[in-house]
């Protein structure tokens, strides 16, 4: 089955700076969709990146970018000069089609802010 | 505001009782999701509908049923309320190729359910 873990409960960051925030899977796929979805105290999911499979380029979205290596099976999210409103809870999240389009979230990483 | 809307936004009700989420997709997407998060079992993936059908089946209990209409509106039945109900349950919509349903979903803001 496939399985999203993140191993870093919490993590802080001073507003400015850089944060990577690190998620692996397992899956015998190789056809397949990841994604970063936050999750702010409103608790409103947010899409904040997708990355297929397929593509070798790394995803970006402004200060958003990821870091994915396929052979390692390792998806890590890079959020550039942070800012306080980056404060939220992160999810990686996996799909594949015959999944039924179902995601299968990590156990979420929480992102504070220092100003 | 990802376009998707949920009502109601709070429930709290007893034990024993019975309950319907209520969720509208985005305009022109086929495909609904009904996602569970709480804090011990985390989000968890319930039931998908696509056109009106069935498409996938996840975590969801017995007492749990849900449907999509016509309109491609869903609802979500939640009966025999427990305890360990308690969470928040996300509608999720994505315009749904059929056979590919690969493609980004988009949340609503979900509807906190409190079971006393």
């Amino acid at each position: 089955a496939q399985t999203v873990t993140q191993s870093q409960p919490e993590m802080s960051v001073q507003e400015a700076e850089t944060v990577t925030l690190s998620c692996t899977y397992d899956t015998s796929e190789s056809d397949y969709y990841l994604f970063w979805y936050k999750q702010p105290p409103s608790r409103q999911m947010i899409l904040v990146i997708r990355q297929e499979a397929y593509k070798q380029q790394n995803a970006t979205e402004n200060r958003f970018s990821v870091n994915f290596q396929k052979a390692a099976k390792s998806f890590s999210l890079k959020i550039s000069d942070s800012q306080l409103g980056d404060a939220a809870m992160y999810f990686c999240a996996y799909t594949h089609y015959n999944q039924g389009g179902k995601l299968i979230f990590g156990q979420g990483t929480e992102l504070s802010v220092k100003p | 505001d990802s376009g998707v809307t949920q009502t109601p936004k709070h429930l709290i009700t007893a034990t024993g009782q019975r309950v319907t989420l209520r969720c509208s997709p985005r305009s022109g997407d086929l495909s609904v999701y009904w996602y569970q998060q709480s804090l011990d079992q985390g989000l968890q993936f319930l039931i998908q509908y696509y056109n009106g059908e069935e498409r996938a089946k996840g975590n969801i209990l017995e007492r749990f049923s849900a449907q999509q209409f016509p309109d491609l509106h869903s609802e979500l039945n939640l009966s025999s309320l427990e305890l360990g109900d308690s969470a928040l349950y996300f509608c999720a919509s994505s315009f749904g190729t059929s056979g590919r349903e690969t493609d980004t979903q988009y949340f609503g803001p979900g509807t906190r359910l409190t079971v006393l």
